[in-house]
C-alpha cells in the first residue's frame, strides 16, 4: 500500500534552518509529482511546494518562495523540503502528499498523505 | 491568487442529518474543486474530486455538485465517523493550489 512517512521536524529559532524528509514506498516514486502541505495549529491547510516526477519543475507558495526548497531523490524514494530562514509563522505540522499526475494539471489531487512532522519556530 | 471561501465555518448535526457545506471561489475554476476530510490528529483523506467524482472507497453518502464559482459538498445521512473538519481546494489555478478554510461538524 502507498506509504509517505515524513521526518525531520522539530523546534529550531527564527532564522535557523531545517530539512525535511518524506520517504515513501508502496508506488512507483518517480513517476508521480509530489507536494508539501503544511498546517498551522488549529489552522487550516496551506499549500507550499510541487516538484514534478523528474525533479525539472518546481513551484512554490508565495509564503515561502525564496527560503524554502523542494528536492527529491529518486534512487531513495525520497522527498525533501529545506527550510531556510524560518520565521515563527512557519509553525505547522508539515505534510508531504502524492499528486495524482507525473506533473501538476488543473486535473490535480492530492490522493495519499503522510502523517506530517510538526515544526516549530521559536526562541 | 484564487480565493476559497468556505460556509459555514462550524456546524451542529445529530446523526442522520443530512449535510451540506459550500465552497465558493473568487473567480470560475470550472469544475477544478476537490474536497478532503480531516479528523483530529490525522491527515487530510480525499473524498471528491472533479467537484463530483467520488473517489474510490468513499461512502456514497458523500456527493459533490457544482461549477463555475459555486460549489456543495452534501452528506446524505450523517453518520458517527463523519465529524470531521471537510476543506475544498481549487486546481483551477495549478501549480498554485488553495484551500478554503474549513468547515468543522461536529455533534448535536
Amino acid at each position: 500500500q502507498v506509504q509517505l512517512v515524513e521526518s525531520g521536524g522539530g523546534v529550531v529559532q527564527p532564522g535557523r534552518s531545517l530539512r525535511l524528509s518524506c520517504a515513501a514506498s508502496g508506488f512507483s516514486f518517480s513517476t508521480y509529482g509530489i507536494h508539501w502541505v503544511r498546517q498551522a495549529p488549529g489552522k487550516g491547510l496551506e499549500w507550499v511546494a510541487v516538484i514534478s516526477y523528474d525533479g525539472s519543475n518546481k513551484y512554490y507558495a508565495d509564503s515561502v518562495k525564496g527560503r524554502f526548497t523542494i528536492s527529491r531523490d529518486n534512487s531513495k524514494n525520497t522527498l525533501y523540503l529545506q527550510m531556510n530562514s524560518l520565521r515563527p509563522e512557519d509553525t505547522a505540522v508539515y505534510y508531504c502528499a502524492k499528486d495524482r499526475w507525473a506533473v501538476v494539471a488543473a486535473t490535480t489531487y492530492f490522493d495519499y498523505w503522510g502523517q506530517g512532522t510538526l515544526v516549530t519556530v521559536s526562541s | 491568487d484564487i480565493q476559497m471561501t468556505q460556509s459555514p465555518p462550524s456546524l451542529s448535526a445529530f446523526v442522520g442529518d443530512r449535510v451540506t457545506i459550500t465552497c465558493r471561489a473568487s473567480q470560475s475554476i470550472s469544475n477544478y474543486l476537490n474536497w478532503y476530510q480531516q479528523k483530529p490528529g490525522k491527515a487530510p483523506k480525499l473524498l471528491i474530486y472533479a467537484a463530483s467524482s467520488l473517489q474510490s472507497g468513499v461512502p456514497s453518502r458523500f456527493s459533490g455538485s457544482g461549477s463555475g464559482t459555486d460549489f456543495t459538498l452534501t452528506i446524505r445521512s450523517l453518520q458517527p465517523e463523519d465529524f470531521a473538519t471537510y476543506y475544498c481546494q481549487q486546481s483551477y489555478s495549478t501549480p498554485l493550489l488553495t484551500f478554503g478554510g474549513g468547515t468543522k461538524v461536529e455533534i448535536k
